[in-house]
């Protein structure tokens, strides 16, 4: 198994206060990435990260802010958290093989928000 | 721009039935295509993938072709088991597989009752 570890593995927080989640990776990827998770929804890319301090939006990235100064680690901020954003947040990793790009997922983090 | 879409659930299938969910994908040239499972409580796990026009990728009796004809790239298995149970996503990577970026579909689930 890719090393991914995700922290926390759940949060429960209150509308309007920060909220920060982190990605960890052991496998020297350059590529990592969060996402979201909703029912009818599939998967969301949030934003991702192409090296350190290299960042770009998603689709689905206003209320969402990132931060990678080491390249193990993929930081997930939600400034100031709302209901909208009770979801289970994933990280992914990825790096360049022979002919794609494969992504390998960490175990989730559930946030809910009241 | 470049999408999947993947037969929507849920399916039911009772142990030893054959499956087949199927997926087809819009991209220009030619993307790689992967199949992810997700089992209950779990991150996404790379299930298998192919690189090319007719390439067949396989795994834990899992099979996909990659079918540029008909641009589709179904799963199948001969016989499920309980154990199957899980979301299953359709995803590409495009620009001929040298996108950063994954396309996923929406997911299906799929439960094998004994």
């Amino acid at each position: 198994d890719a090393g991914i570890t995700q922290s926390p593995r759940h949060k429960v927080t209150e509308t309007g206060t920060p909220v920060t989640l982190r990605c960890h990776q052991t496998e020297n990827h350059r590529y990592m990435y969060w996402y979201r998770q909703d029912p009818g929804h599939g998967l969301r890319l949030i934003h991702y990260s192409y090296g350190v301090k290299d960042t770009d939006k998603g689709e689905v990235s206003d209320g969402y802010s990132v931060s990678r100064s080491k390249t193990e680690d993929f930081l997930l901020t939600l400034e100031s958290a709302t209901s909208s954003q009770t979801s289970v947040y994933f990280c992914a990793i990825s790096d360049r093989q022979a002919t794609s790009y494969e992504q390998y997922f960490g175990p989730g983090t559930r946030l809910t928000v009241t | 721009g470049d999408s999947v879409t993947q037969m929507e659930g849920p399916v039911t299938l009772s142990e030893e039935a054959f499956l087949t969910i199927n997926c087809t994908y819009t991209a220009t040239g030619y993307p790689s295509l992967f199949w992810y499972v997700q089992y209950p409580g779990e991150g996404l796990q790379l299930l298998l993938k192919a690189t090319k026009a007719d390439d067949k990728g396989s795994n834990k009796g899992f099979e996909a072709t990659y079918r540029k004809e008909t641009t589709s790239f179904h799963l199948e298995k001969g016989s499920v088991q309980v154990s199957d149970s899980a979301v299953y996503f359709c995803a590409l990577n495009g620009l001929q597989g040298g996108s950063e970026k994954l396309v996923f579909g929406k997911g299906t689930k799929l439960t094998v009752n004994p």
